[in-house]
């Protein structure tokens, strides 16, 4: 089965400190890449960082970083210096082939709460 | 250059109207996919289109639902006789080629509510 799970529906975290999303996902494919999503109440889906599952190194992106698992297949999402513009939904999803094209497979969201 | 256009943003609907919802890739991109998100959950994949042919619609409802994108004009996705469990934000996305790893560019997404 292809499946992401996101484990926490929402968190929080003080302005300026770092919180980590975690994310987890299966999958039989040796071709997938992995992505995180950011959802504001302005409904965007706007791409925050994606990661190639056969690169080792960590795709980074300013102050949001990833930790790639592959062995355990987990995804978590670093976001360091938070600020009140990061809060939003966030969704962790796999791009894998799938009927001769590529699929997107989304978590279930993980809601952000910045906290002045 | 505009991103992918959605149109209408929000669409009521009493059950048992049709609802379509459209969709402009971006320009030069001739794949478009749907995707549905239901409340409180992510998205999920519907259909994918290029010009004048469905090439995937394992994700569709088998009754009801519909998608075209013809060779001039918007996608369009209609949903006949719309239930009270079609309330959902109805994403579009597109690419310039099949296969693209590097993700897909989504639009604004349309928020149907049945009334």
């Amino acid at each position: 089965a292809q499946t992401v799970t996101q484990s926490q529906p929402e968190m929080s975290v003080q302005e300026a400190e770092t919180v980590t999303l975690s994310c987890t996902y299966d999958t039989s494919e040796s071709d997938y890449y992995l992505f995180w999503y950011k959802q504001p109440p302005s409904r965007q889906m706007i791409l925050v960082i994606r990661q190639e599952a056969y690169k080792q190194q960590n795709a980074t992106e300013n102050r949001f970083s990833v930790n790639f698992q592959k062995a355990a297949k987990s995804f978590s999402l670093k976001i360091s210096d938070s600020q009140l513009g990061d809060a939003a939904m966030y969704f962790c999803a796999s791009l894998i082939p799938l009927s001769g094209t590529y699929k997107y497979i989304f978590g279930t969201g993980t809601r952000l709460k910045v906290l002045a | 250059n505009a991103g992918v256009m959605q149109n209408p943003r929000h669409l009521v609907r009493r059950r048992g109207q049709e609802a379509r919802l459209r969709c402009s890739p971006m320009k030069g991109h001739s794949h478009v996919y749907w995707y549905r998100q239901l409340p409180e959950e992510g998205l999920k994949f519907m259909v994918y289109l290029q010009k004048e042919n469905i090439i995937d619609e394992s994700g569709m409802p088998k009754e009801r639902f519909s998608a075209e994108f013809p060779k001039e004009g918007p996608s369009i996705l209609r949903i006949q006789q719309v239930v009270r469990g079609d309330s959902a934000a109805y994403f579009c996305a597109s690419s310039p080629r099949t296969g693209t790893n590097y993700g897909y560019t989504f639009g604004s997404g349309t928020r149907l509510t049945v009334v």
